[in-house]
């Protein structure tokens, strides 16, 4: 069945670093969906890409979609303390959404 | 809009006992799912529904059980609880399978 692998599993930066997660699919997709999920809370989604070599921005957010659409990243600027999360990539197959174990980001002061 | 709602928010069972857990969403959404989240192995599908009377088997089913009698509610049933059920459960809703998922808040449930 489709496999969706994300890296780091996770990553403790120091605030004003950059991070990146990384998202590889074993099949095509349709769309990639990125997803926050704070400690305590539940997913909220953050964005679809759909379109093959897609880059998005949400503000210090940059998301990209892999030319293959096999593969995704999610790349934060000058990371904040309101960062601090767990980033899930989910990937739409033939007829399945499939999430990644996700990335854990903890931002120190 | 309330959106997706789920209770409890916390359950502790033993071993043995059955339980329903609850999920409700007002957006009209025909696609409904249950995942359960364990440390260090993301959201696993558990069952899903893609409407009123239809519903399907995810990575995960065994010893859970679903039904969809209306559009609005979705609710998972443990059988015969086993400390392994021990985890998160979140309910999400959208208006396809490979749309924007809308997670509930999540039920924590332990069985002892």
């Amino acid at each position: 069945g489709q496999q969706v692998m994300q890296i780091p599993q996770y990553q403790h930066v120091q605030e004003g670093e950059d991070f990146t997660t990384y998202c590889n699919s074993s099949t095509t997709l349709s769309n990639i969906q990125w997803y926050k999920q704070r400690p305590g809370g539940h997913p909220v989604f953050l964005i679809q890409l759909v379109k093959s070599g897609e880059v998005k921005k949400q503000k210090r957010l940059t998301f990209q979609f892999g030319e293959a659409k096999k593969n995704s990243s999610l790349h934060i600027t000058a990371t904040q303390t309101t960062d601090v999360g767990t980033y899930f990539c989910a990937g739409a197959g033939y007829s399945t959404l499939t999430f990644g174990k996700g990335t854990m980001l903890l931002v120190s002061p | 809009n309330a959106g997706v709602t789920q209770t409890p928010k916390f359950q502790v069972l033993k071993t043995g006992q059955s339980m329903t857990l609850q999920c409700a969403q007002d957006m009209n959404h025909e696609y409904m799912s249950w995942y359960r989240q364990d440390p260090g192995m993301g959201l696993r599908l558990i069952h899903y529904s893609v409407g009123a009377g239809i519903t399907d088997q995810g990575e995960v089913p065994n010893g859970y059980n679903v039904s969809r009698s209306t559009t609005e509610d979705f609710p998972l049933r443990l059988l015969s609880a086993a400390p392994s059920q021990t985890s998160v459960y979140f309910c999400a809703s959208s208006s396809g399978w490979a749309n924007e998922q809308f997670f509930g808040p999540g039920t924590r449930l332990t069985v002892l």
